[in-house]
């Protein structure tokens, strides 16, 4: 079974930090991605890699970064987190065209 | 990507089958119909996949209209751990990330 692991499912970070997410995937998929979920919002895509030290803009962007120096580990950076980047982030992997995605549990990130 | 449309809510006694319909009348042809699940605060759960044959897994069957204009996903023994918000997405291909949740069908599993 394919397993998406991230490294915190709860974090409280302060208005300002800079905060690290961290995903890693153990089935040598190409495809890694970064959502958010909001409440009535459904899962809206941030930021994907299609191969190491790839990657690409989705639909919200702003705010963030992302580093995939290695494989099998894609990591999300909010560079400066505010109040509105709290939520739950997911990330995804894929092993190739038709295929399904494969979830993380997620991190509940909340910036107080 | 093919809009779907499910019902809100659905019951379903423990033990009996669960059909979970979906519509995707709009649909194109290299468009595969996925489904995955939450359980509350986690991530979404792959379930099954398919784009016109019928599919089983251990999980689950898929059972896709000849017209492919919609879908239901039948859990054949449904368990009290089987609550969750099923989604139902079209997509032409996943490895993009353009996987677009809506709203889903929340099944509760009642004793």
């Amino acid at each position: 079974d394919v397993k998406v692991t991230q490294s915190s499912r709860y974090l409280v970070k302060r208005t300002g930090e800079k905060v690290f997410l961290e995903c890693v995937q153990d089935m040598d998929h190409e495809n890694m991605f970064w959502y958010r979920q909001d409440p009535g919002l459904g899962l809206r895509l941030i930021y994907f890699s299609y191969d190491v030290k790839m990657k690409e803009k989705g639909d919200i962007p702003e705010g963030y970064s992302v580093s995939r120096e290695k494989k099998e580990r894609f990591s999300l950076i909010l560079e400066s987190a505010s109040t509105n980047q709290t939520s739950m982030y997911l990330c995804a992997s894929v092993g190739g065209t038709w295929q399904p995605q494969h979830f993380g549990d997620g991190t509940r990130l909340s910036i107080l | 990507d093919a809009k779907t449309t499910q019902p809100t809510s659905m019951d379903c006694a423990e033990g009996r089958a669960a059909n979970l319909p979906c519509n995707h009348s709009t649909i194109s042809g290299n468009e595969y119909v996925y489904w995955y699940r939450q359980i509350h605060s986690q991530g979404p759960q792959y379930i099954i996949h398919g784009l016109k044959n019928n599919e089983t897994n251990e999980m689950a069957s898929l059972i896709i209209t000849e017209d492919r204009k919609s879908s239901t996903l039948i859990l054949p023994h449904a368990t009290l751990r089987d609550t969750a918000v099923y989604y139902c997405i079209a997509e032409g291909s996943s490895n993009t990330g353009k996987l677009i949740f809506g709203q889903g069908t929340t099944l509760q599993v009642k004793p």
